[in-house]
């Protein structure tokens, strides 16, 4: 199957800085990637819809100057957490989309987020 | 947001046994995909299903797309202990306008050697 690319695998910060992660398609071109949240024993949680050459389309709930998303070019996708906190640290994981007529999500490997 | 109603929610199986799950949704559905996900890594892509009726295999594991386009089911046969992680199961709504894929909350699957 296609392989999305996501890095780094996990962070530690201090709180209040930032943190980027990346997610690359490597094989294919998306013109959406999405990003989610996952806690612990809990199912993926979306929180944005990155599209390629335009803004990103947030969740309710979901603080869009606080999670920047950039989607530069079509096999980049970037989330930064800006002035991180405790309560940020979570896994984080995105998906690309590969577009036809059967359509399938490729999920990259996903980044543990600790903020100290 | 909105999610699929995934059961069962865990599973504690003896090794070589058969397993089956499934998601129902009050709406229809076109796109049917299923997912295994081992602890600290994403979601890896196990059987995409974009037919009603349709029946797809993958080594010991088949799904099916509900004839009622509101439903599928994902079995596992003959176990084995690397089977374990959660499984989710995602589906797209008939009308794309009609947002992006939707999760179930996850099936658990522990293996007992």
């Amino acid at each position: 199957g296609a392989v999305v690319s996501q890095h780094p695998s996990w962070v530690i910060c201090k709180s209040g800085t930032s943190v980027k992660i990346e997610c690359r398609s490597l094989d294919f071109q998306a013109t959406t990637m999405f990003w989610y949240r996952q806690f612990p024993k809990q199912s993926l949680m979306l929180m944005a819809t990155s599209n390629e050459g335009s803004k990103a389309t947030y969740e309710q709930g979901v603080e869009k100057d606080k999670f920047l998303i950039n989607h530069a070019s079509l096999t980049l996708s970037t989330l930064t957490v800006t002035s991180a906190h405790p309560e940020d640290s979570s896994f984080y994981i995105c998906s690309a989309r590969l577009a036809g007529p059967n359509e399938k999500l490729f999920f990259g490997s996903g980044t543990q987020l600790s903020v100290l | 947001g909105q999610q699929l109603n995934q059961s069962p929610q865990s599973m504690f199986i003896q090794e070589g046994e058969d397993v089956s799950m499934n998601c129902t949704s009050s709406s229809i559905f076109n796109t049917w995909l299923w997912y295994k996900q081992d602890p600290g890594e994403g979601p890896v892509l196990l059987i995409a299903l974009y037919k009603a009726g349709e029946l797809t295999s993958n080594g010991r594991l088949t799904a099916q797309f509900g004839i009622t386009r509101k439903d599928s089911f994902l079995n596992i046969s003959a176990s084995i202990p690397s089977d374990v992680g959660i499984y989710f199961c995602a589906g797209r709504r008939l009308l794309r306008s009609q947002g992006n894929l939707i999760f179930g909350k996850g099936t658990k699957l522990s293996v007992k050697p």
